[in-house]
Order: structure tokens, then C-alpha cells, then sequence
């Protein structure tokens, strides 16, 4: 079976703080994907990452990055300098190699305060 | 050139009765999804059909029936509606039942059920 935990269920910050949401996850595949999905206050779901698990390089898109720790079974999320337009709930998943089935971890509900 | 679509954006309706949400998609993808997402954002995967077959159906309650008439749309019907099925509904596609690909998400059907 396939579990994600995200332990933090709400992160305040003030803008342009950096902030980590944390995500960790449980799998006996040793192939497997993980994912991060934002849902801003409009509610649609946005792609953010895709990582396979024998891809440990860490990745930074503008603002955005990620650290992958296969060790720790981790995929952390950074955001550098947040903005109020980051506040949204993120979601990381994780899917088997077989089949799409994205297990969502809870959500962490990030706001970013002006 | 919505993605992926579904409609009604809103459903309101009264416990017993029958009610349907289309989804259609123009990416030409070959597997489609449906996810619930409860009142606590938690986001659960019910079913997955590639090429119009079958191949995800979770723990859901046969109140609830998937139809595929072609690869494009997935439509979900829902029997005799109950309190607790009052959530989000959201489709979403992939490229193919691969586990790698990113799922594309429509914006989702809030539905009530009073």
C-alpha cells in the first residue's frame, strides 16, 4: 500500500519568507513517481513536479524547488521569497509504475500574508 | 480550448435523487479519472478507464457508475444521492496508463446534496 504524509496542515508566512512544505511518503515499489499539485483559492488543480525515484537530482524552477531524498523517502517543496499569489493548499502524490493511481498526501494549506 | 472539461460546474440537489457529471477531454489522452475531494480537501481517486476499459475502481459504493462511450469522455452517475456525498468531483487525463505522466484536471464539480 502507498501512503504520503504531509505533516504540516497550515503554514503562515509574511511575503518574500521562504518557506519548506515538507512531504513524506511510504512505498515497497521501487519504482515509483511523485508529484506536487497546487489548488489555489479557485480550486482547479495545477501541475507543479514530476520526479521518478531513480531521479534524485534537485530541481529549481524560478522560485520553486525541490529536494528529493530517497533515504528519507522526502520530496520536499521550497518556495524562495513567497508572494500572496502562492497561497494556495499544495498537495504531494506518489503513483505506483504500473498504473496512474496518484495517492495525494492531506494538503498543506500555505498563506502568505502582505 | 478547455483541456479538460466537466459540467455542471455546480450541482445542488435533494438526498434520493440521480444525478450525472460529464467530462470530456480534447488532448487526445487515453485514460481518464475520477476523483472525489471530500470537505477536508483530502483527494481520493474512484476509478480509471483507459480506452474506454475499466481499470481503477477503488472502494466506492455501486451507487456511483462510470460510463466511457469513447476515449475522450467519462461521465459519472450517481444513484440515489446521500449527505455524504456532497464533496468536489474532479476528471482528470493522461497520455497513457502510465504511472509517469501527468494528470491533467478539470476544474472540478462542486456537488451538494441537501
Amino acid at each position: 500500500a502507498q501512503k504520503v504524509t504531509q505533516a504540516q496542515t497550515e503554514i503562515s508566512v509574511v511575503e518574500k519568507e521562504d518557506v519548506t512544505l515538507d512531504c513524506v511518503y511510504e512505498t515497497r515499489d521501487t519504482t515509483y513517481y511523485l508529484f506536487w499539485y497546487k489548488q489555489p483559492p479557485s480550486g482547479e488543480l495545477v501541475f507543479l513536479i514530476r520526479r521518478n525515484s531513480f531521479d534524485e537530482q534537485n530541481e529549481i524552477s524560478g522560485r520553486y524547488s525541490w529536494n528529493f531524498q530517497k533515504s528519507t523517502s522526502s520530496f520536499n517543496f521550497t518556495i524562495t521569497a513567497s508572494q500572496v499569489v502562492d497561497s494556495a493548499v499544495y498537495f504531494c502524490a506518489l503513483t505506483p509504475p504500473s498504473y496512474g493511481k496518484l495517492t495525494f498526501g492531506q494538503g498543506t494549506i500555505l498563506t502568505v500574508h502582505p | 480550448d478547455t483541456a479538460v472539461s466537466q459540467t455542471p460546474k455546480y450541482l445542488v440537489t435533494q438526498m434520493g435523487n440521480d444525478k450525472s457529471i460529464k467530462c470530456e477531454q480534447n488532448l487526445g489522452h487515453d485514460t481518464m479519472y475520477w476523483y472525489k475531494q471530500d470537505s477536508k480537501k483530502f483527494l481520493k481517486i474512484m476509478f480509471s478507464y483507459n480506452n474506454k476499459e475499466l481499470i481503477i475502481n477503488e472502494t466506492v459504493p455501486n451507487r456511483f457508475s462510470p460510463k466511457s462511450p469513447d476515449k475522450a469522455h467519462l461521465n459519472l452517475h450517481i444513484n440515489s444521492l446521500e449527505l455524504g456525498d456532497s464533496a468536489v468531483y474532479f476528471c482528470a487525463s493522461s497520455p497513457r496508463d502510465g504511472s509517469y505522466n501527468e494528470q491533467f484536471f478539470g476544474p472540478g464539480t462542486r456537488l451538494t446534496v441537501l
